[in-house]
């Protein structure tokens, strides 16, 4: 079965500071990613999402994800965080060709201190 | 355009006690998902419907949750009986079409369960 894996369940961050959020699954063929973002209060919504061409795909507020198949990754990253990017960040894996269910993981909070 | 409606947005009943959720999806989006999310988990898919058909509901316990869409709009999910473990958060998401993932999934603000 197919499987996501989160490495950090907590981060904590200082404003202007660089992130990268792990990111791995499991499946050895074809897949769509995701990432998605919870702020505090509010609904789980979609930040980025790649499903082929350029491995490098850009989201919303200025967070980007890079797709290494070799890797089985697909990591979140922003070169400087704001005290607003505190949330849940969820990354998600779809296989179409296989079951086209969506496997998310378990999530990492992150907590920038202003 | 209004989002995804969910009610109620919490619920504390006794094991063994039915319960049921309800979900208006956005306007127009043909499929719904039902998730659910315990805490420190990442949603899990309960079932998925396009318009009033079930598409997947492989991963429902079906001896205690049904779920039904009857006309293709709003959904219920019910709870019957209630266990300790079904403590969670109960999503509802809606996307347009019947494209799967290709579009993109709008999430509703979720109905937090307590089971006593």
């Amino acid at each position: 079965a197919q499987s996501v894996s989160q490495h950090n369940h907590h981060v904590i961050l200082s404003e202007a500071a660089s992130l990268e959020l792990g990111c791995n699954y499991s499946y050895g063929g074809t897949v769509n990613l995701f990432w998605y973002v919870q702020y505090p209060g509010q609904h789980l919504q979609l930040l980025l999402k790649y499903f082929s061409g350029d491995p490098l795909v850009k989201g919303i507020k200025g967070f980007e994800a890079e797709f290494i198949k070799s890797k089985f990754s697909f990591n979140l990253r922003k070169p400087s965080v704001q005290w607003s990017d505190t949330a849940e960040y969820f990354c998600a894996v779809n296989a179409p060709n296989r079951d086209d269910k969506i496997i998310f993981g378990k999530g990492t909070r992150l907590h920038i201190l202003p | 355009e209004a989002g995804v409606a969910q009610s109620p947005r919490y619920k504390i009943i006794e094991k063994r006690q039915s319960v049921a959720f309800w979900c208006n999806p956005i306007s127009g989006h043909a499929t719904l998902y039902w998730y659910q999310q315990i805490l420190g988990q990442g949603p899990k898919l309960l079932i998925q419907f396009q318009n009033n058909g079930v598409v997947d509901d492989s991963q429902l316990p079906k001896d205690r949750f049904s779920a039904e869409r009857l006309k293709g709009v709003d959904s219920t999910l019910k709870i019957q009986p209630a266990k300790l473990e079904d403590s969670a958060v109960y999503l509802c998401a809606s996307i347009r079409g019947a494209g799967g993932l290709y579009n993109e999934q709008f999430f509703g603000p979720g109905t937090r369960l307590t089971v006593l």
